[in-house]
């Protein structure tokens, strides 16, 4: 079975420029998850898709990031402008359904994206 | 969602069992305990959930006592291919914006030979 992909794997770019991450889910997976990860910290969830519609964008910086999933399958994370503080993991991983099953779903994960801004 | 308490890192040789105890004192009622592993450069990978007593499956256990307020992840035999940080997180599904996921700064073993 394929595991989620993730491009590109390593990007370096300038602050105030922008830049898109994109995301293939496993086959089925009906929720999909973007994470970031600071180096030395734990993933911090940024937005969550169950389908093409999004559950929880909490903790998304909305004045610049933005994420859609077209069709519900794959995904895009957009950066716009960047900050030097973006630098990091992103993170994306999937699971099936989810919703209403009790326990928590595991996760997939995929490879990650490492961003650096200069 | 139940903040979590691991230690921060931990040494053990090839072979020996490891232990990696999490505080969650807060732990709701509907909440589970799962643990994720992550090498470097890799996204995390699930390993082990449970909610209650003990959890076995074919790489880890997962101990949890009667009032659920901590866990203990014991990997028996250890490789160096265990060295991995290792999360423990507490969630649960309660509909909406479910199944998400928090992690802390998790636990850093390092496996010597």
């Amino acid at each position: 079975e394929a595991g989620v992909a993730q491009s590109p794997r390593y990007k370096i770019i300038e602050k105030r420029q922008s830049v898109a991450f994109w995301c293939n889910p496993i086959s089925g997976h009906a929720t999909l998850y973007w994470y970031q990860q600071i180096l030395g910290q734990g993933p911090k969830l940024l937005i969550q898709f169950q389908n093409n519609g999004v559950v929880d964008d909490s903790q998304l910086p909305k004045d610049r990031f933005s994420a859609e999933r077209l069709k519900g399958v794959d995904s895009t994370l957009k950066i716009q402008p960047a900050k030097l503080e973006d630098s990091a993991v992103y993170l994306c991983a999937s699971s099936l359904g989810g919703v209403g099953a009790g326990w928590v779903v595991e996760q997939f994960f995929g490879p990650g994206t490492r961003l650096t801004v200069l | 969602l139940a903040k979590t308490t691991q230690p921060i890192s931990m040494d053990s040789y090839e072979g020996q069992e490891v232990n990696i105890t999490c505080s969650h004192n807060n732990i709701a009622t509907n909440d589970y305990i799962t643990w994720y592993q992550q090498f470097p450069s890799q996204g995390p990978r699930f390993i082990i959930q449970g909610y209650k007593t003990k959890v076995t499956n074919e790489v880890a256990s997962l101990f949890i006592p009667a009032d659920r307020k901590s866990s203990t992840l014991s990997l028996p035999r250890v490789s160096l291919s265990d060295t991995a940080v290792y999360y423990c997180l507490v969630g649960g599904d309660y509909g909406g914006a479910t199944n998400k996921l928090i992690f802390g700064t998790g636990t850093l073993l390092a496996v010597q030979p």
